[in-house]
């Protein structure tokens, strides 16, 4: 079936470095993205999110990128902190059909941050 | 209050058991929804409650019953459970079920014997 996946599972970076974090999607009916943190024993938590008329949009510190032609998702974080680290999911869902309500995620990424 | 709570933080049973999960948020959210992550996995939806109605059951084994008892408030009714249906049973609500900014709980982590 249709799904929504990441291109790295892990990502590792230094304090103060700019964090990019990938998603492609294949459901081209998908008009409505989010981006979610989980932390270690808690449950997600929204970042930001994107309709499909949008190419970006940026919050404190992320930005996400929209690119409809290849299907693909990007959340960038900006001086990345120790507090960021966490497993990030992108999700999706046709905001405009008849299943209100339904989220797919994706496979996530694990964001460590060193000091 | 943007909290959504959920009890216990943990349950172990047995696969004759029959246990509760409770949600309760005070948002005044009229969506709410019951998710099931294993480890190292993204959550997936079970059921989605619009105004206290089922609305969406996403093919789920009968052996959970959701139910909403009023606003504020989601249970999972399990029974008859397997082991493999061992993992963390998150709640979630938002404004409506067309809002996607969904307040999640910390989920309960469940582990079947």
């Amino acid at each position: 079936g249709e799904s929504v996946g990441l291109h790295l599972p892990t990502l590792s970076v230094q304090e103060g470095d700019n964090s990019i974090i990938n998603c492609a999607y294949s459901n081209s009916a998908s008009d409505y993205f989010i981006w979610y943190k989980q932390e270690s024993g808690k449950g997600p938590q929204f970042i930001i999110d994107i309709r499909s008329n949008m190419d970006k949009r940026q919050g404190q510190r992320v930005t996400v990128l929209l690119n409809k032609t290849v299907k693909h998702l990007s959340l960038q974080i900006a001086a990345t902190q120790p507090g960021d680290s966490a497993v990030y999911f992108c999700a999706e869902t046709n905001a405009g059909g008849t299943s209100y309500g339904k989220l797919t995620f994706g496979q996530g990424t694990i964001l460590t941050v060193h000091p | 209050d943007t909290e959504v709570t959920q009890t216990p933080k943990h349950l172990v049973m047995g696969m004759t058991n029959k246990k509760s999960l409770k949600c309760e948020q005070h948002m005044g959210h009229r969506a709410m929804y019951w998710y099931k992550q294993k480890a190292k996995k993204p959550p997936e939806l079970m059921f989605v409650y619009s105004y206290e109605k089922l609305s969406i059951n996403e093919s789920v084994p009968s052996r959970f019953s959701p139910e909403c008892p009023n606003s504020s408030l989601l249970n999972l009714h399990l029974h008859a459970l397997q082991p493999e249906d061992s993992a963390l049973y998150l709640c979630a609500s938002s404004q409506e079920v067309w809002n996607y900014e969904q307040y999640f709980g910390p989920g309960t982590r469940l582990t079947v014997t």
